[in-house]
């Protein structure tokens, strides 16, 4: 079974906070992506990465960054948090399309609430 | 630009009646990708079809279908006979070419769907 896992269900930060969330997934998938979902919104990709040390942006990369030092992990990070951040954050796994994979694997999910 | 349109916030419906649920996308690539997603009220998203841009064969799937037309640019999804635990947040997304041969996606706003007993 592909396990998608997130450091934390629910977090707590103040503005201004430097905030990492963390993503690991255990079936040696090339790509990873970073989402936020809110409400009527749907799911908004931040950013994703198609190798190790490889990242692109998605439509919303403002405010964050993202770190790839391994196949199996991938951070994003809130370098200074604001109140507009509070959202949920998905993480999730794919194999490249084009090799067959078509299943992407997400993440239970981060709650980040920024005060 | 990729975009994809799902105009219906929110359905309701009684068991044991059929629904659709609309996607409309927009690309400019002859090569994409088009995929349903469900959340139920867990919250995990959950993969439930693929299509590539050059197979616009209908597929059924027990009680799912899904009509695939690229003359209108539409990937809709109807389920037959609905129960209460199809009751969940369905996605479209369309998954078009980036960087290093690799896609990316963009995702609908999303349907609630609420099927009551």
């Amino acid at each position: 079974d592909v396990k998608v896992t997130q450091s934390s269900r629910y977090l707590v930060k103040r503005t201004g906070e430097k905030v990492f969330l963390e993503c690991v997934q255990d079936m040696d998938h090339e790509n990873m992506f970073w989402y936020r979902q809110d409400p009527g919104l749907g799911l908004r990709l931040i950013y994703f990465s198609y190798d190790v040390k490889m990242k692109e942006k998605g439509d919303i990369p403002e405010g964050y960054s993202v770190s790839r030092e391994k196949k199996e992990r991938f951070s994003l990070i809130l370098e200074s948090a604001s109140t507009n951040q509070t959202s949920m954050y998905l993480c999730a796994s794919s194999l490249p399309l084009a090799g067959g994979g078509d299943t992407q694997y997400f993440g239970p999910g981060t709650r980040l609430t920024v005060l | 630009a990729q975009k994809v349109t799902q105009a219906q916030t929110e359905i309701s419906v009684v068991e044991k009646e059929d629904v659709t649920l609309d996607c409309v996308y927009e690309t400019r690539d002859t090569t994409y990708y088009l995929f349903w997603y469900k959340q139920p009220p867990s919250g995990e998203l959950v993969f439930l079809i693929r299509r590539n841009s050059f197979d616009e064969q209908n597929e059924i799937s027990g009680r799912y279908s899904w009509n695939f037309q690229k003359s209108t640019s539409s990937f809709n999804f109807t389920i037959t006979a609905s129960q209460v635990v199809d009751s969940a947040v369905y996605f479209c997304a369309l998954w078009g070419p980036a960087s290093g041969g690799s896609y990316i996606p963009t995702f609908g706003r999303g349907t609630s769907l609420i099927v009551h007993p």
